[in-house]
């Protein structure tokens, strides 16, 4: 596609209950980013995918949430049990390769609120 | 650890001045330094890319410039217009952190008519 795709745009949860966020990086990249952007603080790395290697974990905040790629393509970020601190964007980025000096691609985001 | 710092937080000048903006970071081990554009309810526009090799990157009115032994870029939008309105952040890719991005907190810019 034209760019970095992601759905829903906007959730509306209830505390407790699983979400899933879905993203469709641009055709072709193969590294894919999900970063979390709460109100008034920076981005926060939460987990990277690089073609076939084991994904970098390291920023998930905790043991409820996991994220999958599938195919090399599409990824699904999952919160099960919702908490009301998981109110945030949910911004998804895509590059081209292991090129580190190739920029990344943002999508819109999915805000996430929980009630 | 690596810590990204944005001053300053906020900033309004009107239609016509230059814009620059500042970004430190702590840990001069970069891979390279990005400026990102963003919008109210938007993702990130990605604006200009710098090399941990190189001094400066310009792209139209905008031009970046990196001195990775000091742990400082700075931004500048030439004769800005109201369009520029937006927060800028920028971003570092670390040599050892598998091309993950660490963010400063951003400016928000108001360029008034």
């Amino acid at each position: 596609g034209a760019g970095v795709s992601q759905s829903p745009s906007n959730k509306v949860t209830e505390k407790g209950k699983d979400v899933e966020l879905r993203c469709d990086p641009i055709s072709g990249h193969t590294a894919l980013y999900w970063y979390r952007q709460s109100l008034g603080q920076g981005l926060e790395f939460l987990i990277y995918f690089q073609g076939n290697s084991a994904p970098d974990k390291s920023g998930l905040p905790s043991d409820r949430f996991s994220a999958e790629r599938t195919g090399g393509s599409v990824s699904t970020l999952t919160i099960q049990r919702t908490q009301q601190e998981d109110s945030a964007v949910y911004l998804c980025a895509s590059r081209r390769g292991a090129l580190y000096n190739s920029p990344l691609h943002f999508g819109n985001g999915t805000r996430l609120t929980v009630t | 650890k690596q810590e990204v710092t944005q001053i300053p937080a906020a900033l309004s000048v009107p239609e016509g001045e230059n814009l620059v903006l500042n970004c430190s970071f702590t840990d001069s081990a970069i891979y390279n330094l990005q400026w990102f554009r963003q919008d109210p309810g938007k993702g990130l526009t990605s604006l200009l890319l710098i090399q941990s090799s190189q001094r400066e990157q310009t792209s139209g009115r905008l031009n970046a410039s990196l001195d990775k032994s000091s742990g400082r870029s700075t931004l500048y939008i030439a004769a800005s217009q109201p369009g520029d309105s937006a927060t800028y952040l920028c971003a570092v890719t670390m040599t050892d952190s598998w091309g993950k991005l660490q963010f400063g907190a951003g400016t928000q810019v108001v360029v008034t008519p």
